[in-house]
């Protein structure tokens, strides 16, 4: 079972490039979820989506934007990328709110 | 506001037994679960309690007051392997999607 599965695993960018994160679930899960983890801070919700079609903020997400255009999938989208966005970024999903969420192995991102 | 407090790091011994302690302040209460997280790892489900009481799963067992706000994490015959961090995350009402606040963790070291 893959579960749920991140893509790129590693990446570095400089200052201004874009990107996309790529999160794949194959539970039929209806909410999906991206975090940060910076050393310190615990989990960050950053944006989520409750079903397909829908995304809404989390608490921090600004410089992110977000789609989920297929139940099973969740882009994770950097615009122009900065270095206080170097982190580690978790996909996380799961059948309800209220479900233990099913986590992503990461995305280890630095920008330069 | 909403916040959770645990303890940044626990020390023990292997064969021991250790609680780590999470007391919550949220507008909204769902319930209160636990996640591990290894070193270079995914978080991965321990555990959850929507009532007050004591739930056990094998050598883990999580309890919950409602009244106190409070919760812990009880992990019994420690091994070496459950050096890890430790975070609990109380689940919001159904007005906020039931999103999860997490705390910032807890690192646990298990000594021979």
């Amino acid at each position: 079972n893959a579960g749920v599965t991140q893509t790129p695993k590693f990446r570095v960018l400089k200052t201004g490039q874009s990107m996309t994160l790529l999160c794949a679930q194959d539970m039929n899960h209806e909410y999906m979820y991206w975090y940060r983890q910076d050393p310190g801070m615990g989990l960050r919700l950053i944006h989520y989506s409750v079903g397909e079609g829908t995304t809404a903020k989390g608490e921090v997400p600004d410089g992110y934007n977000v789609s989920r255009l297929k139940k099973q999938n969740f882009l994770l989208g950097l615009e122009s990328a900065a270095p206080s966005q170097t982190s580690v970024y978790f996909c996380a999903s799961c059948a309800r709110g209220d479900q233990p969420q099913h986590f992503g192995d990461g995305t280890r991102l630095s920008i330069l | 506001g909403q916040s959770l407090e645990q303890p940044s790091e626990v020390t023990a011994v292997e064969g021991a037994i250790v609680q780590i302690n999470c007391t919550y302040q949220t507008s909204g209460f769902y319930g209160l679960s636990w996640y591990q997280q290894h070193d270079g790892g995914a978080p991965t489900f321990l555990s959850y309690n929507a009532l007050d009481g004591l739930e056990e799963t094998g050598r883990f067992s999580s309890f919950l007051s409602r009244s106190d706000s409070y919760g812990y994490l009880l992990l019994q015959e420690l091994q070496m392997k459950d050096s890890a961090s430790y975070f609990c995350a109380v689940i919001g009402p159904a007005g906020n999607n039931r999103k999860l606040i997490w705390g910032l963790g807890t690192s646990l070291a298990v000594n021979p």
